[in-house]
């Protein structure tokens, strides 16, 4: 079982390059995340779905895209990366009613030149 | 809009000693609270979730309490050990915001 999974794990990109992250989970969530977390800012949502084919916007959708095409996946593109947008990635997903627990993937390090 | 606090933002005890690592929040209509540990350059590993109807959760030398009514959660950590070094995280998650919302986390160091 192997739970959250991203893809790449590290990445260097010039600033105006594009690139698309891709997290996988293997629980059958309905549920899935995008987060960033920068030092001083902690833990911040970019978008989430509730489902195969839904997205929407967290607290900083603002240079993000993603898409959510087969339930098990859910991919965050940057279609033209700033410095600004150097940071931590992390997606998780949610287990359903009752609990409600989200599990996280180990995380993709980003830096935008 | 859901904010969520940890203090203190790090601390530093001797191996053995017992501690209590401090959440709060603001608005107490959540599902659930979790606590997370995060070590240098890692994901996030969930230790504990207490949902809104429980008081406490327990998991070997980890014990998480939840008081809704005044918004506040603490992570008691007993006997601690230097590999219990690493940022801790609470979060709590709210079903009219369907997220989670996080605390900056307090940075523990055990010293051997």
């Amino acid at each position: 079982n192997a739970g959250v999974t991203q893809t790449p794990k590290f990445r260097v990109l010039k600033t105006g390059q594009s690139m698309t992250l891709l997290c996988a989970q293997d629980m059958n969530h309905e549920y899935m995340y995008w987060y960033r977390q920068d030092p001083g800012m902690g833990l911040r949502l970019i978008h989430y779905s509730v489902g195969e084919g839904t997205t929407a916007k967290g607290e900083v959708p603002d240079g993000y895209n993603v898409s959510r095409l087969k339930k098990q996946n859910f991919l965050l593109g940057l279609e033209s990366a700033a410095p600004s947008q150097t940071s931590v990635y992390f997606c998780a997903s949610r287990s359903p009613r009752p609990s409600y627990e989200q599990y996280f993937g180990p995380g993709t390090r980003l830096t935008v030149t | 809009k859901q904010e969520v606090t940890q203090i203190p933002a790090a601390l530093s005890v001797p191996e053995g000693e017992n501690l209590v690592l401090n959440c709060s929040f603001t608005d107490s209509a959540i599902y659930n609270l979790q606590w997370f540990r995060q070590d240098p350059g890692k994901g996030l590993t969930s230790l504990l979730l207490i949902q809104s109807s429980q008081r406490e959760q327990t998991s070997g030398r980890l014990n998480a309490s939840l008081d809704k009514s005044s918004g506040r959660s603490t992570l008691y950590i007993a006997a601690s050990q230097p590999g219990d070094s690493a940022t801790y995280l609470c979060a709590t998650y709210s079903g009219s915001a369907r997220q989670l919302t996080f605390g900056s986390g307090t940075q523990l160091t055990v010293l051997p």
